[in-house]
Formats: structure tokens, sequence, C-alpha cells
């Protein structure tokens, strides 16, 4: 069974400072990894989609890199500003999953101190 | 524009009665999909429906129905047999199998 991991939990930075999370998950047999932001009480905004055959995608101050041999997935974001706060979600597509089924992580629940 | 509609944002459930949530979608879109979210679990896929007329168990679909009448739209029903209901409901979609996803705003439903 597939299981999404993200560590740390929480994360508090000063503005400015480079944010770097992560995402690793325990079966490489995927079709696409994505990325989520969510504000509290509100839906998920997708960020980055990566397909299995791709390496990193790229959006402003986001990049997103994926090793599936690893099974590993890191969300950087350049220059962290106050409203990058928010939970970010990594969820992985399962090829040995019925239907389109995306295995979410915990989240990591980050803070951007002015 | 686009998007994903998901009515109410907020819901009151008395026990033992029933009540509905609404997804509604103008991305023509074919797949769409039930996530469940709780404190400290993460989100669950409670129903997938990958074509008018057809849906699928999730993970977590007992005392939930869902029905799939028009390719916009994916009603999800928590029933009286659904135990312990409070949590945020999400509905997603993706244009087909193995695409991205779209996300609704999300409906939090409570028990009184």
């Amino acid at each position: 069974k597939q299981e999404v991991t993200q560590i740390p939990a929480a994360l508090s930075v000063p503005e400015g400072e480079n944010l770097v999370l992560n995402c690793s998950f325990t079966d490489s047999a995927i079709y696409n990894l994505q990325w989520f932001r969510q504000d509290p009480g509100k839906g998920l905004t997708s960020l980055l989609l990566i397909q299995s055959s791709q390496r990193e995608q790229t959006s402003g101050r986001l990049n997103a890199s994926l090793d599936k041999s690893s099974g590993r997935s890191t969300l950087y974001i350049a220059a962290s500003q106050p409203g990058d706060s928010a939970t970010y979600l990594c969820a992985v597509g399962d090829i040995k999953a019925a239907g389109n089924k995306l295995t979410f992580g915990g989240g990591t629940r980050v803070l951007v101190k002015p | 524009d686009g998007g994903i509609t998901q009515s109410p944002k907020y819901l009151f459930r008395k026990e033992g009665q029933n009540v509905t949530l609404s997804c509604e979608q103008n991305l023509n879109h074919d797949a769409m999909y039930w996530y469940r979210q709780d404190p400290g679990q993460g989100l669950r896929l409670i129903y997938y429906s990958q074509i008018v007329n057809d849906f699928q168990k999730g993970d977590i679909a007992e005392g939930y129905s869902v029905s799939r009448e028009k390719k916009e739209s994916f009603p999800l029903t928590v029933t009286s047999a659904q135990k312990n209901p409070t949590a945020f409901y999400l509905c997603a979609s993706s244009i087909e199998s193995r695409a991205g996803y779209t996300f609704g705003s999300g409906t939090r439903l409570t028990v009184v």
C-alpha cells in the first residue's frame, strides 16, 4: 500500500529565506506527483504537477523535483514571503491503484514571519 | 471562469439525518472525486467517478452515497449510517484518469 510522508509537519522561517519541503513515498510505481497549497478552511490549490517521466517542474518562485527511484520529491520556494504561509501537501498517483486515486501526505504547515 | 463549485460552505446535520453536499464543475472534466479531510489524517478518498453513470467506492465509502447523472455534477449524500461525519469534504475533478486534480473550496459538515 502506498504511503506518503511529509517531514517536518511544521516549519517556521523568516521572510526572504528559501523554503525546502520534503515528500517521500514508499512505492515508486507512480504516474505523477502533485504539490498543493491549502489555506486554513479552504480547498486545495494546485501548485505543480510532475509526470513520472519528468525530473522537475518550475513555476515562478516554485521548483519541484522528483526522484522516483529514491521515492522523494522536494518543493523549493525561493525568497519566501508572508503570503506563502499555508499548508503544503504532496500527493502521488499510484499506478497500482484503481481509478485516478491520489495518495496524500499529511502536509507541512509553513509560517513565514515578517 | 472555469472551476469547481461546492455548496454549501457550512452544513449542520442532526443525528439520524441524511444530508447532500453539492459539487458542480464547468471544466468539462470526465473524472470527479470526493475526499474527506480530518485533522491529523490527511485526505481520504470516499468515492470517485471516471465517467457519467459510473462511480466506484474509495477507501472509506461506508455511510456515503453518490450519483453521476450529469458530467458536471457529482453530489455526495452523507447518510445516517455514517457514524462520524464531522469533517471537511473536498470535491475534485480531472480531465481524465492520471491527469492533475482541480479542487473545490470544500464543505465543512458538523453534527449537532
